[in-house]
């Protein structure tokens, strides 16, 4: 089935810098990319939504300064996480939707996620 | 904003037992209910994505039924076994989707 391989795991930063998580669809071209958070006992949050090619539509609420999304290509979109402080830790999820997949379940295939931690 | 609520948050089932589990969400302009089984440190699996209501699937010894005029569905494992051990996720919604905050199932051999 289709597989989507989100990298790193997990990740530990100082407050300030930059973090770039990836996600690459590995036997489909993913035209759109979905990108979730999820704090501690809460639901998973759509934060953006972009397509190959194109500028990523934010949710309400999410800068789009702070939270670079880029989808070049159609295996692999990246999220940085500019400047990160504390409260951008979080559990961060890409969802991808593309063709090769089965039609029943719309073609969303998850990351496994990234456990970003800013100290 | 879209709610979808899930309960029990959490459900621990003797193995053998059978279980069901709930997802409200609101009724009108309804378009899909996804179904999902999250492991840790796994991708959430899609189990099924349900249109129309009164539809029941089915894969394996779990299926789900929905009802989209009252905006629920229900999520019944039939005989638990340790490998459902699980965060099932359902979410509503069309291209975006709107997610519950799981029920986190633990069989207990």
């Amino acid at each position: 089935g289709a597989v989507v391989s989100q990298h790193p795991s997990w990740v530990i930063c100082k407050s300030g810098t930059s973090v770039k998580i990836e996600c690459r669809s590995l036997d489909f071209q993913a035209t759109t990319m979905f990108w979730y958070r999820q704090f501690p006992k809460q639901s998973l949050m759509l934060m953006a939504t972009s397509n190959e090619g194109s500028k990523a539509t934010y949710e309400q609420g999410v800068e789009k300064d702070k939270f670079l999304i880029n989808h070049a290509s159609l295996t692999l979109s990246t999220l940085t996480v500019t400047s990160a402080h504390p409260e951008d830790s979080s559990f961060y999820i890409c969802s991808a939707q593309g063709q090769a997949v089965n039609p029943e379940d719309y073609g969303y295939t998850f990351g496994s996620g990234t456990r970003l931690t800013v100290v | 904003i879209l709610n979808v609520e899930q309960s029990p948050q959490s459900l621990h089932v003797q193995e053998g037992d059978s279980t069901n589990f709930t997802c409200s969400f609101p009724s009108s302009n309804f378009y899909a209910l996804h179904w999902y089984r999250w492991e840790t440190a796994k991708s959430p699996e899609a189990l099924f994505v349900m249109t129309l209501n009164g539809d029941e699937k089915k894969k394996g010894r779990i299926s789900a039924t929905l009802n989209t005029k009252e905006g629920y569905s229900y999520l019944y494992i039939k005989g638990s076994q340790p490998e459902d051990s699980a965060t099932y996720l359902c979410a509503f919604g069309n291209e975006k989707l709107t997610f519950g905050t799981g029920t986190r199932l633990t069989i207990i051999p």
